[in-house]
């Protein structure tokens, strides 16, 4: 069975701390793996990885995958009070319906 | 959001009745799914549709029916709610595979 795990999945920080979030997976057919940021209503679309060892980077957030050991990693630097949020990983299926898998997701708090 | 809607935001129904929740976009694009969010769980396939009238389930596809008689509009429907549907469910589409998932803002669904 496809599954996609998060760890932890809730960590407290405070501002300016540097985080790291895991997310593994098990899928029989991987096409792309997607980072998505969940404030208090849809998840946001934070970046789409598809090849190992090519970080991707979107200001303090930075995101990198490793398709041997099948995970990824997301890291936030210096963090801030807005990026409060769950983090959700997913791993898209190679099937014909763009099938994505999502993991339970990392609930990150930022404390002043 | 890039032309999605869900409706209602908001629903407390009674346990039995039927229920539709209703996905609009604006954007015409060809996949559109249900998800529900649910704590520990992430979010999870309900169903999904790759065109009018072409629909498929997903994981947890019990109790629910979807219907697309056209492509901007993709329907849920809870044939008897029962409290264990309480949940939050969004909408999706596929923008692109590069961007992954646009969702909706969601519906808040009660069963009492």
């Amino acid at each position: 069975e496809d599954k996609v795990v998060q760890s932890p999945l809730s960590l407290v920080v405070h501002e300016g701390d540097t985080v790291t979030l895991n997310c593994s997976y098990e899928v029989t057919n991987f096409r792309s793996l997607l980072w998505y940021k969940q404030e208090k209503k849809a998840p946001t679309f934070l970046f789409m990885l598809t090849s190992s060892g090519i970080e991707k980077k979107s200001g303090r957030l930075s995101s990198i995958l490793d398709k041997k050991e099948l995970f990824s990693i997301l890291n936030i630097t210096a963090t801030q009070t807005g990026d409060s949020a769950i983090y959700l990983c997913a791993v898209g299926d190679g099937t014909s319906y763009d099938k994505v898998i999502f993991g339970p997701g990392t609930s990150l708090s930022v404390i002043p | 959001d890039a032309g999605i809607t869900q409706s209602p935001r908001h629903k407390v129904t009674e346990t039995g009745t039927p229920v539709t929740l209703r996905c609009h976009q604006t954007e015409n694009h060809r996949y559109m799914y249900w998800y529900r969010q649910d704590p520990g769980h992430g979010l999870r396939l309900i169903h999904y549709s790759y065109g009018v009238k072409d629909t498929d389930k997903g994981e947890v596809s019990d109790g629910y029916s979807v219907s697309r008689s056209k492509t901007e509009d993709f329907l849920l429907t809870l044939e008897s709610a029962t409290s264990s549907q309480t949940s939050v469910y969004f909408c999706a589409i596929t923008t692109g595979p590069e961007y992954g998932y646009t969702f909706g803002s969601g519906t808040r669904l009660t069963v009492v």
